[in-house]
């Protein structure tokens, strides 16, 4: 039974790229949450989807950053443009509204901004 | 501005003894929480929850606390083992089994269990 995946792994890049992380959410699951992890801020919400419908976007930092899910099985976070403080591990989690507020997390994405 | 708070950012406990997280909220109307385990280079996985109709949950060596009066919530590790070696996140929530399902989480705690 595969969890959540999400792709790639790791990024490497220079200021000024663009850069798009992916999440397959487990299947049958509704909904979907990005999160940043950094140390200073610690696992801070980015935005979530209910049934492919962004709910809350109020923690993506900036214009710079947005977030698409045009099916249920698939979602994209991107920067463009990217800047060294955007670097951080970049976690993608799903979850079953029907269920509790239990929310499943894939390994992440360790993007590194130069 | 944070609504969930662990104060200490490491713990370290000898195998076989008790370990003890702690995790403080400001929000009243949270009304269920969950810990959450994270090793390197994984995704956070889920260990125990409780909500805010009990005070305690039980599963195996976790147990988890809740104070609602002090917003006060703990999670024991009775006996710690050397694979606890994790850092641990506090997670809390507004809508208990509703449809938004959005958590709030603490900066964690990082657990470390000598053998």
């Amino acid at each position: 039974d595969a969890g959540v995946i999400q792709s790639p792994r790791h990024e490497v890049t220079e200021m000024g790229q663009e850069v798009t992380l992916r999440c397959k959410p487990i299947s049958g699951h509704n909904s979907l949450f990005w999160y940043r992890q950094t140390m200073m801020r610690g696992l801070e919400l980015l935005i979530y989807f209910n049934n492919n419908v962004p709910i809350d976007d109020s923690g993506m930092p900036e214009d710079r950053f947005s977030a698409k899910m045009p099916n249920a099985s698939f979602s994209t976070l991107k920067i463009q443009p990217s800047e060294p403080r955007d670097s951080a591990v970049y976690f993608c989690a799903s979850r079953n509204s029907g269920s509790y507020n239990e929310q499943f997390f894939g390994p992440g994405t360790r993007l590194t901004v130069l | 501005d944070q609504q969930v708070k662990q104060n200490s950012p490491s713990l370290s406990v000898q195998e076989g003894r008790i370990s003890i997280l702690n995790c403080d909220y400001t929000n009243s109307m949270f009304d269920y929480f969950l810990w959450y385990k994270k090793y390197p280079a994984e995704g956070p996985t889920f260990l125990i929850s409780i909500s805010s109709i009990k005070d305690k949950n039980e599963d195996g060596r976790f147990t988890v606390f809740l104070n609602k009066s002090a917003k006060h919530l703990s999670l024991h590790i009775v006996p710690s083992q050397p694979g606890d070696s994790a850092v641990y996140f506090c997670a809390a929530s507004f809508d208990y089994g509703g449809s938004q399902g959005n958590l709030i989480f603490g900066k964690g705690t990082k657990l470390s269990v000598k053998p």
